[in-house]
């Protein structure tokens, strides 16, 4: 089975940038990467999708390199709000690949 | 902004009840999803629909069935709701290209307790 794993949590604290990395070595010629964000009791919400290089929208950055066996969603400043449970996707219909999920505490 | 919407936020049935959630998307989605989410099990997809009156077995669908009769909505069945099926109930739609599906959006979750 494919394996997607990412770190289980990181801390940071107001104004940093937050660099949180997934790595999918098995991911197919055809994957997209997805970053989700989670808050408890809520459904994962769309954060960003690349599929090679670099992607940037008005929330965050994903750096995908060359061989695209991992992905790093960027977060350049990130505020308390941004406490969340943060996973990367990758796959498609029944073989899409959640990864392990990562708990990010932002402090002041 | 696709909007996945599942009719209820919170439900409470009982043991043996027969269990209806709906999920509808406004974006012409071909492929709909219906996951469970677990604390230490991540997501596991229970179906998921590629196209009208299509249905595929994902990786938990035993005590589960599905009907999607209109591409924007796809519902879940629990036939006879057992305490075991306490969980958040997630449904996602996207869009598939080229083989790749893509835009996957959630909605906002059910979070079903059987008692």
């Amino acid at each position: 089975l494919a394996k997607t794993t990412q770190p289980i949590s990181m801390d940071s604290y107001e104004g940093q940038e937050v660099n949180i990395t997934c790595s999918h070595n098995n991911i197919a010629t055809n994957d997209y990467i997805t970053w989700y964000q989670q808050f408890p009791s809520q459904g994962p919400r769309f954060i960003i999708q690349g599929y090679k290089t670099k992607v940037t929208n008005e929330v965050a950055s994903l750096f995908i390199p060359a061989d695209r066996k991992s992905s790093t969603l960027s977060l350049p400043r990130v505020s308390l709000s941004d406490t969340a449970v943060y996973y990367c996707l990758t796959g498609g219909g029944n073989k899409l690949t959640f990864g392990t999920g990562t708990q990010l505490k932002v402090e002041l | 902004d696709v909007k996945v919407t599942q009719s209820s936020r919170y439900l409470v049935k009982r043991t043996g009840e027969k269990v209806f959630l709906e999920c509808v998307q406004d974006m012409d989605h071909e492929n709909m999803f219906w996951y469970r989410q677990d604390p230490g099990l991540g997501l596991r997809l229970i179906y998921f629909s590629y196209d009208v009156k299509m249905k595929e077995k994902g990786d938990i669908p035993e005590g589960y069935s599905v009907s999607r009769e209109k591409k924007e909505r796809f519902s879940l069945i629990l036939e006879s709701a057992s305490t075991n099926q306490t969980s958040m109930y997630l449904c996602a739609s996207s869009l598939s290209q080229e083989g790749a599906i893509y835009g996957y959006t959630f909605g906002s979750g059910t979070r079903l307790t059987v008692v």
